[in-house]
């Protein structure tokens, strides 16, 4: 079963409007981590966020926001008054605190394009 | 401040050929991890080191795949025989030692195998 979905596969969009990337997670765990990153065609990840389980907070940064939601098993993504740079795939990952390692488990991804 | 760096950035090689990668880690990072991509899908972890210690290795590493980090600096990633069914970008990332730490990510090594 997969652990984190990314149900939209892609979304396009015109400049300027607002769009919403969707992340739902599956997890026994207690303790755990939400991760966005930000792969552009250049291929490089960038990390965007992290967020652990215990704080539901949103965060907005610039025109980045995120919202925790752990009724829903959720971690959405939005971009306000999107720009053209913001086209790239977008993914969503999860590390479990009961895998020593912490390594990602990563969604699929979506692919954002931005148009003009 | 540098990031992750990978080398090469792109290796094309024929088949039953073998390739090494390398990847340095941002400096203060003990832990260092490899990912492989391929078109249309996230990262699938490959293996994790903590300092010099290879700590995990992912069931979906053949044999043919072996991972050193001397040192706990950095680290190499060598495919023996390479097969057509083994080109994809191969990720290195580095986090600090805290639980759940974000990994940074190197630009990747892009490996085509004909």
């Amino acid at each position: 079963a997969q652990k984190v979905t990314q149900a939209q596969t892609e979304i396009s969009v015109v400049e300027k409007e607002d769009v919403t990337l969707d992340c739902v997670y599956e997890t026994r765990d207690t303790t755990y981590y939400l991760f966005w990153y930000k792969q552009p065609p250049s291929g490089e990840l960038v990390f965007l966020i992290r967020r652990n389980s215990f704080d539901e907070q949103n965060e907005i940064s610039g025109r980045y926001s995120w919202n925790f939601q752990k009724s829903t098993s959720s971690f959405n993504f939005t971009i306000t008054a999107s720009q053209v740079v913001d086209s790239a795939v977008y993914f969503c990952a999860l590390s479990e605190a009961r895998t020593s390692n912490y390594q990602l488990i990563w969604g699929a991804g979506t692919k954002l394009i931005i148009k003009p | 401040d540098t990031g992750v760096s990978q080398d090469p950035r792109h290796k094309i090689t024929k088949r039953g050929q073998n390739v090494t990668f390398r990847c340095d880690p941002i400096s203060e990072h003990n832990r260092l991890y490899w990912y492989r991509q391929t078109l249309g899908q996230g990262p699938e972890f490959l293996t994790y080191f903590q300092n010099e210690a290879q700590l995990e290795k992912s069931r979906l590493l053949s044999d043919r795949f072996s991972a050193e980090r001397p040192k706990g600096s950095f680290s190499t990633l060598e495919i023996q025989r390479t097969e057509q069914g083994d080109s994809a970008m191969y990720l290195c990332a580095s986090s600090h030692g805290l639980a759940g730490g974000e990994q940074y990510f190197g630009p990747g090594t892009r490996l085509t195998v004909t």
